[in-house]
């Protein structure tokens, strides 16, 4: 089954640990993406990669990392998390994005809190 | 900047009735356009989307209909169902760039 799967679903954790949230699509999609949702803000967009070793930011790219080393894995690195980074994220995957537009493919969510 | 906007923030509609969700973009350099379903705990579900070289596209139930002189785009769902309960985002591509700017969405309600 196509899908996007992020790790883990929920964490509560506290100001300044270290956090990873994984994402992984069996798609072999070149596009993936991350996305931060609040409430009456929509989906922002955090970055995104557009190939394996290839990434940019998007909209609210601070206090966020990214890696691309294999195509399927995205990961989202909170270096030292802070309470104004408690949200509902997705990563997402398509096809292609810019040149030959395909839809994304949207992951089920995690949601943090800092504490 | 600009951005991606919906009409109505909630939009109540008696089941079997149409329905019709409205976004505006200010961008007119976006050349594609999506439409997403979002349930409750669930990530957006891609429904639909339309290139800028067309004016109307139509899916099972749905059309997207895009007015470039306006900058208007909406999402007809036909005979709306209870499972339709959700709140829908569009989403614009500027440019056919990497960048995919989302309206805040819009609640749809359907009552039996």
């Amino acid at each position: 089954e196509a899908q996007v799967t992020q790790n883990p679903r929920y964490l509560i954790t506290v100001t300044g640990k270290k956090l990873t949230v994984t994402c992984s699509q069996n798609m072999n999609h070149e596009y993936m993406s991350w996305y931060r949702q609040d409430p009456g803000l929509g989906l922002r967009q955090i970055y995104y990669s557009m190939n394996v070793e290839v990434t940019d930011k998007g909209d609210v790219p601070e206090g966020y990392k990214v890696s691309r080393k294999e195509k399927r894995n995205f990961p989202l690195i909170l270096e030292s998390p802070s309470p104004n980074q408690t949200s509902l994220y997705f990563c997402a995957s398509s096809l292609s994005l810019g040149t030959g537009n395909q839809p994304q493919h949207f992951g089920d969510g995690t949601r943090l809190s800092i504490l | 900047g600009e951005s991606v906007g919906l009409h109505l923030p909630t939009l109540s509609v008696q089941e079997g009735d149409n329905s019709i969700i409205n976004c505006a973009y200010s961008n007119s350099a976006s050349d594609y356009f999506i439409w997403y379903k979002q349930e409750s705990g669930k990530g957006p579900q891609f429904i639909i989307d339309i290139r800028s070289n067309m004016d109307k596209r139509q899916g099972q139930r749905v059309t997207v209909l895009l007015n470039k002189t306006v900058k208007h785009l909406s999402l007809q769902i036909a005979a709306t169902q209870p499972g339709d309960s959700a709140v829908y985002f569009c989403a614009e591509n500027p440019n056919s760039g990497y960048a995919l700017n989302f309206g805040k969405g819009t609640s749809l309600l359907v009552t039996p």
